[in-house]
């Protein structure tokens, strides 16, 4: 069975960082498309950034620059580096391996 | 960039009829469209992919269809499971997500 655990979520001030983590089992993070999707509060879908299986990396425009999609072959675990964070980054941060599965979550918040 | 569009926002029908959602894309996508059921405080559940190819599990009375730039999903008989959001998301080109339209209880 294919599992994704998302964890490094928690309160940031603005213009802080945070590193969130995607374990992944049952599959490699290396011969998957992986993504990282968010969902601010009360709100819908957002496709954040997805490394393919030659590890390119995509980006959704807004994000280009700050945040950056990378895995670690040895441990199938994908990471989603977030800088300069802003209050509009707040949101649950899913993992994804191709279309599905999904993985919870992880709550991201990003408040003074 | 691909804008997809969801229609209606929300849609009001009693259990055990027929609900239709429409998703149109800006610009065609083939069928390379995905539907998404999700349910509240969970994450997303993949309904379909390529349009109309029916996830595991997913039951019949859930159908999908469409190809370039209009896409429906309908649900045959509606039960009470089946009043949460739905999302369309084309994988074309990128990923982008419909804004999800939500099905209420008449």
């Amino acid at each position: 069975e294919v599992q994704l655990v998302e964890s490094g979520g928690g309160l940031v001030q603005p213009g802080g960082s945070l590193r969130l983590s995607c374990a992944a089992s049952g599959i490699t993070v290396s011969g998957s498309h992986m993504s990282w999707v968010r969902q601010a509060p009360g709100t819908g879908l957002e496709w954040v950034a997805s490394i393919d299986i030659d590890g390119n990396t995509y980006y959704a425009g807004s994000e280009k620059g700050r945040f950056t999609i990378s895995r670690h072959n040895s441990t199938d675990t994908l990471f989603l580096q977030m800088n300069n964070l802003r209050v509009l980054d707040t949101a649950v941060y899913y993992c994804a391996s191709g279309l599905w599965p999904w993985g919870h979550g992880t709550l991201v918040t990003v408040s003074s | 960039e691909i804008v997809m569009t969801q229609s209606p926002a929300t849609l009001s029908v009693s259990p055990g009829e027929r609900a239709t959602l429409s998703c149109r894309a800006n610009q065609s996508i083939s069928t390379n469209l995905a539907w998404y059921q999700q349910k509240p405080g969970q994450a997303p559940r993949l309904l379909f992919y390529a349009a109309s190819t029916r996830a595991t599990g997913i039951p019949p009375r859930f159908s999908g269809s469409g190809s370039g730039t209009d896409f429906t999903l309908t649900i045959s008989s509606l039960q009470s499971e089946d009043f949460v959001v739905y999302y369309c998301q084309q994988y074309h080109n990128g990923w982008t997500f419909g804004q999800g339209t939500r099905v209420d209880i008449k």
